[in-house]
Parts: C-alpha cells; structure tokens; sequence
C-alpha cells in the first residue's frame, strides 16, 4: 500500500488560494488519490479524489502529475473556516493515513 | 441521505473492562471500515466488513474484533481495555470495496479508559 509525504504544516491568508502538496512516488497504477479533511477531533471530511486526470468540484481541485507521483489540492479562496489537518491518502486495500497537512488559514 | 452513525458517542470505561462500539453506515452502503485516532499514532486503520465478512485488518491485538450484520451495520469490540485504548473511534462506510470507493466518515465514537 502506496503512502503519502506532505509538509506537516503551513499558512494561507484568508480569500488567498491554498496550493497543499503530497507526494506518492509508489502509487500503483491502478490506485486512486484521496484528499480529505478533519476539523477538530470531527470525523474526516471527503474532499475529492482522483486517478490520473485533474478533478474539479465545488470544493476543490486536484491537480496530479503526469507521473502521478505527486499531487496539489487547491482550495481558490480559502477561509477561516478551512482551518483543518488535510490528508492525502492512496486508496489501497488498507487506507493508510500519513500525519497530513495542518493548514491555517489567516485573516 | 442520512450520514453515517455512531453511538455511544462518548464513553468512560476502566481498565480491564470490555466495549461495543457501533456504526451504521450511510444507506445503500455495504463496506464498513474501523479506525483509531490517538494524538501519538495519528489515525490507523483496524479493519473493514463487506457484506458481513472481514476483507481486511490492519496490525492491531486480537482484543480489537468487529462484526457486520446483514444490514450492513457494523459493531466493534474491545476487549481487557488498556490505558493505551484510549482514542477517537472512527467508522467509515462506502458503498463498495477494494479501494476505489469513497469512505465517508461517522463524527467518532470517543473512548477514555481509566
């Protein structure tokens, strides 16, 4: 099962775009990316997924390389309220959870 | 669509003890995957229920069990409860398995052992 490295944490001003990197260089082929997100001791929140093309919802958007080694969640306009840990997540047989990404958005 | 449940949502036990844990996923949906969340350990993965067979486990002591019932939901067990226990205990559901479906997650059933 494919993990995942992201920074452990970083900062975006509010209405700014947040750009959160993970890396997922033994993704296999056929294994998806997931994005999800918690808020404070709440149960994770699913964001978005992808497999080799880029994807868009009313949320977000995912970019993945070419190689699909890495990928960058985009939230465009950021607020307060998008203050979470993010996780990047390669769906395997067993979901393997990294420490993910401790975003803080600031007014 | 109703989200997924989990009941009791806050739990008190002693050391020693046993607990039942229970989820009922969004309906429709027929996987059930267990997770525990500690501030040390991050969130790990204990095991998935599809269509009331175990399809996988991830490395915890035999003390961790769980069942999933004909109505998709799902019950976990911890048995001779340790300190260590002590966590957030999250149950997702997603209408198929093998890695391709989406996991929505439950708010987390929230154990402290004394």
């Amino acid at each position: 099962d494919a993990k995942t490295t992201q920074p452990p944490s970083m900062d975006c001003a509010e209405g700014r775009a947040a750009n959160l990197p993970c890396n997922h260089s033994t993704i296999s082929g056929n294994e998806y990316v997931y994005w999800y997100r918690q808020i404070h001791s709440q149960g994770p929140q699913y964001i978005i997924h992808g497999l080799k093309n880029n994807e868009t919802n009313e949320m977000a958007s995912l970019i993945i390389t070419e190689d699909r080694k890495s990928s960058t969640l985009i939230l465009p306009h950021a607020t307060l309220r998008d203050t979470a840990v993010y996780y990047c997540i390669v769906m395997g047989d067993k979901v393997i959870f990294g420490p993910g990404t401790s975003l803080s958005v600031i007014p | 669509k109703a989200g997924v449940t989990q009941t009791p949502r806050y739990l008190i036990k002693t050391r020693g003890q046993q607990v039942t844990l229970s989820c009922s996923p969004i309906s429709g949906h027929r996987s059930v995957s267990w997770y525990q969340q500690t501030p040390g350990q991050g969130l790990q993965f204990l095991f998935e229920y599809f269509s009331e067979t175990q399809r996988n486990k991830g490395n915890f002591p035999g003390r961790f069990s769980g069942r999933q019932f004909s109505n998709s939901r799902s019950e976990m067990n911890v048995s001779t409860l340790e300190l260590g226990d002590s966590a957030l205990y999250l149950c997702a559901s997603s209408w198929g398995t093998g890695g391709r479906e989406t996991q929505y997650f439950g708010p987390g059933t929230r154990l402290l052992v004394l």
